[in-house]
């Protein structure tokens, strides 16, 4: 099917730890989204790629890096896992010529826990 | 600054009785659109409705109905006659022209629906 496809669904990393988390669209979507969602915050975008071979800062950077690959894959990094990164993590797409609808597609998310 | 409030952080009704939700938004941009979105408790996030800023004609869509009024800021949302599949976690969103239409998230609004 059609969409944006997350991996890992669940993980748990120790403090320090690294990991990447994959997102990947097979919709030809040339803007990619990183949003992260805590309890009582809704979420918050951590980082975005508005077209392959860019990436911007959002609202909650820190602690983050990531890498647009190529158009469809947009991975996120985290290089020292701490314990405020536990949340559930949202990789999202959208078509920049989509300018009726501006409509974005969320993958199922990724629930991340650092002890 | 919080771009999208809602004010409700719970609902809790008896099946069949009407919900409406509460959104607040705040943009300098006379370009933008707002959306609804739901995340049921399996996690993830289903698109419900999207008005752009240069049509604030309201409108029904089965069970579903958005007042949206740009002379209060508000896009208020309501589900009639609801059911116990309606609850989850209700989230309005902004995204605006000058920010390249990023999303913007409220905090959220759980409902309940008791049976």
């Amino acid at each position: 099917n059609a969409g944006v496809t997350q991996t890992p669904k669940f993980q748990v990393l120790k403090t320090g730890q690294s990991m990447t988390l994959q997102c990947a669209q097979d919709m030809n979507h040339n803007s990619m989204y990183w949003y992260r969602q805590d309890p009582g915050m809704g979420l918050r975008l951590i980082y975005y790629s508005a077209s392959e071979g860019t990436t911007d800062k959002g609202e909650v950077p820190n602690g983050y890096n990531v890498s647009r690959l190529n158009k469809r894959e947009f991975s996120l990094r985290l290089e020292s896992a701490a314990p405020s990164q536990t949340s559930v993590y949202f990789c999202a797409s959208k078509s920049r010529r989509d300018r009726v609808n501006y409509g974005y597609t969320f993958g199922s998310g990724t629930r991340l826990t650092v002890v | 600054a919080q771009k999208v409030t809602q004010a409700q952080t719970e609902i809790s009704v008896v099946e069949k009785e009407d919900v409406t939700l509460d959104c607040v938004y705040e943009t300098r941009d006379t370009t933008y659109y707002l959306f609804w979105y739901k995340q049921p408790p399996s996690g993830e996030l289903v698109f419900l409705i999207r008005r752009n800023s240069f049509d604030e004609q309201n409108e029904i869509s089965g069970r579903y109905s958005w007042n949206f009024q740009k002379s209060t800021s508000s896009f208020n949302f309501t589900i009639t006659a609801s059911q116990v599949v309606d609850s989850a976690v209700y989230f309005c969103a902004l995204s605006e022209a000058r920010s390249d239409y990023k999303l913007s998230f409220g905090a959220g609004t759980t409902v309940t629906v008791r049976a």
